[in-house]
């Protein structure tokens, strides 16, 4: 069965500062990875996702994660936080032949001026 | 706009009183999905359907029935709400090639 575990319950960061949300995964195989990103009281919106390829991925709003295969790991960075990062953030896992996605249980994000 | 469209937004039931929680895509998505969001716990897949005419159950099926009407629609059902089913609810559709797409959930209390 496949797992995530984001380490990180609480993290805040300087505006200006960077950022990285650690994600450690559990699969047997090279899975499908996500961040995905929600506001308070809003939906869940993609950040980003690795299928295959180039290990480091380019998403939205300045974010990039790399897939490190010999770590288990899918970290997010961002090189410079502005404070309407301030959310919850949540990695997920998916089996390239399943349809199902399993969530870590986030990483809650707080910028102070 | 294109997306998931869920309703209500908010529900407050009482224990042992029954609803359904709609869902609606039109982006043509084959697979339709069905999260309970809870403090510290991530989302927990309830119910899914890989595509029109077949469901089933995910990691926290109790309590729960789905109906996958047509392509655009998959309704989840309470039959007897209870406390522990409070919670926020996120229905998604998925394209193989872009990912999910969530809706913007249900807050459901049950008192």
């Amino acid at each position: 069965a496949q797992s995530v575990t984001q380490p990180d319950i609480h993290i805040t960061v300087s505006e200006g500062a960077s950022l990285e949300l650690r994600c450690n995964y559990s699969y047997g195989a090279t899975p499908y990875l996500f961040w995905y990103v929600q506001s308070p009281g809003q939906g869940l919106q993609l950040l980003l996702k690795y299928f295959s390829g180039d290990t480091l991925v380019q998403g939205i709003k300045g974010f990039e994660a790399e897939f490190k295969r010999s770590q288990s790991s899918f970290n997010l960075r961002k090189p410079s936080v502005h404070w309407s990062d301030a959310a919850e953030y949540f990695c997920a896992v998916g089996a390239p032949d399943d349809y199902k996605l399993s969530f870590g249980a986030g990483t809650t994000v707080t910028v102070r001026a | 706009n294109a997306g998931v469209t869920q309703t209500p937004k908010f529900q407050v039931l009482k224990t042992g009183q029954s609803m359904t929680l709609q869902c609606a895509q039109d982006m043509n998505h084959n697979s339709m999905y069905w999260y309970r969001q809870d403090p510290g716990m991530g989302l927990r897949l309830i119910y899914y359907s890989a595509s029109e005419g077949t469901t089933d159950k995910g990691e926290v099926p109790n309590g729960y029935n789905v109906s996958r009407l047509n392509k655009r629609e998959f309704s989840l059902r309470l039959e007897s709400a209870a406390p522990s089913q409070t919670s926020v609810y996120f229905c998604a559709s998925r394209d193989g090639a872009t990912g999910y797409t969530f809706g913007s959930g249900t807050r459901l209390t049950v008192v």
